[in-house]
């Protein structure tokens, strides 16, 4: 199995409060993604990185940053959480264009 | 940009076959395909990068067509742990991301 891990697992906060979710690999592979998952819409790309301090935004963007310092870590932070950004998360990683992507357990996040 | 699957959802009995359509309106790159189970992360089945390729993973195949922007999934004798739901995921040329479909609810019966 490739190596990612996604951090938390669950996480419940109070509306308004920032949040960040962690994404971790161990493959060295240059691409990484953050999706949301909610039902009706299949997986929707929010960020993704093609580098080290190289990012953009996907097509849900909004309420959301993303920050790769390291190789090996994809942070996504929601700035000041709302209950519409409840969601189950994913993380991706690759190596390259036209590769497969592997993805992370998920992290599920629910705003109250 | 997000490519649009078709069926919505499909149940069969185990042994029956069942195709699932991916389409863009832009020209692509690559086309994916992914199961997920319930609970579980998205796992890779094919990946497709050549106008009218067809590659196959024991019962499950699929094809590109380039100029309609058009990848179809094909799965024949269907068991029941081909139960899930299937996304396609796509790349657009000189593009760094990858963008998926709504899925298709693929429920197998006995």
């Amino acid at each position: 199995d490739a190596g990612i891990t996604q951090s938390p697992r669950h996480k419940v906060t109070e509306t308004g409060t920032p949040v960040t979710l962690r994404c971790h690999q161990t493959e060295n592979h240059r691409y990484m993604y953050w999706y949301r998952q909610d039902p009706g819409h299949g997986l929707r790309l929010i960020h993704y990185s093609y580098g080290v301090k190289d990012t953009d935004k996907g097509e849900v963007s909004d309420g959301y940053s993303v920050s790769r310092s390291k190789t090996e870590d994809f942070l996504l932070t929601l700035e000041s959480a709302t209950s519409s950004q409840t969601s189950v998360y994913f993380c991706a990683i690759r190596p390259g264009v036209g590769t497969e992507a592997f993805f992370g357990q998920g992290t599920r996040l629910t705003v109250v | 940009q997000q490519p649009v699957q078709s069926p919505q959802a499909v149940i069969l009995r185990e042994g029956e076959d069942a195709v699932i359509n991916c389409s863009s309106s832009k020209a692509l790159y690559s086309v994916h395909w992914y199961r997920q189970k319930h609970g579980e992360a998205p796992v890779f089945l094919m990946i497709l990068l050549k106008g009218g390729e067809q590659k196959g993973h024991e019962k499950i195949s699929a094809s590109f067509n380039e100029k309609k922007q058009q990848s179809s999934l094909y799965l024949t004798a269907s068991q029941l742990s081909y139960s899930g739901t299937y996304f396609c995921g796509t790349e657009l040329f000189r593009n760094n991301d990858m963008r998926f479909g709504a899925g298709t609810r693929l429920t197998v019966k006995p």
